[in-house]
């Protein structure tokens, strides 16, 4: 059962442009968001989190966003870089059984 | 301030067979979290470890194990190895007193396959 979603498995965007990223969730239990990025032989670093009680989160090019109604959340990147090129894991918290739950992934790729 | 460090970075196991991963944690972080990452499924929680204690767990069998020492290394075994084991496993550590949402950071890694 998967309670984090990210059903997009890749995304390439124009250098310059807007990548947004997607990202649902099932559990309504899930009360803090994050969003990793992950290089090749590299562990996922950290890059923007947002709590439920906020609707978006801005850290300069990053931006989150988060419906709590729909379930979703979306991560907002501009103007797109070539070195954004990575795979992004949204990952939500659970405040109940405080366990954090990753999406399976999204690879975006930037074209000069 | 160095970061978390995991060794080895490959393995290669046949099947049956155990294996034992090491992560060393970031100074002063006292949470050491491990993942199971693989193809199509994100990245799995393993188990979590505070203060030498197991905290949480994730849905795996037993076969998977851990344990953290004294100065919060930390490490996993897994025994009676499966191909269905072959991936990545992380380890992440993150400070974690009272805010369990603590940022964690992630080691690059140990790739392991099972034959």
């Amino acid at each position: 059962d998967q309670q984090v979603k990210q059903n997009s498995p890749s995304l390439s965007v124009q250098e310059g442009r807007i990548s947004i990223l997607n990202c649902d969730y099932t559990n309504s239990m899930f009360d803090y968001f994050l969003w990793y990025k992950k290089y090749p032989a590299e562990g996922p670093t950290f890059l923007i989190s947002i709590s439920s009680i906020k609707d978006k989160n801005e850290d300069g090019r990053f931006t989150v966003f988060l419906n709590k109604s729909a379930k979703h959340l979306s991560l907002h990147i501009v103007p797109s870089q070539p070195g954004d090129s990575a795979v992004y894991f949204c990952a939500a918290y659970n405040f109940g059984n405080e366990k954090l739950t990753f999406g399976t992934g999204t690879r975006l790729t930037i074209i000069p | 301030k160095a970061g978390v460090t995991q060794t080895p970075r490959y393995l290669i196991k046949t099947r049956g067979q155990q294996v034992t991963l090491s992560c060393s944690p970031i100074s002063g972080h006292r949470s050491v979290s491990w993942y199971q990452q693989t193809p199509g499924q994100g990245l799995q929680f393993l188990f979590e470890y505070f203060s030498e204690t197991q905290r949480n767990k994730g849905n795996f069998p037993g076969r998977f194990s851990g344990r953290q020492f004294s100065n919060s290394r930390s490490e996993m075994n897994v025994s009676t190895l499966e191909l269905g084991d072959s991936a990545l496993y992380l380890c992440a550590s993150s400070f974690s007193t009272s805010g369990r949402r603590d940022t964690q950071y992630f080691g690059p890694g140990t790739r392991l396959t099972v034959l």
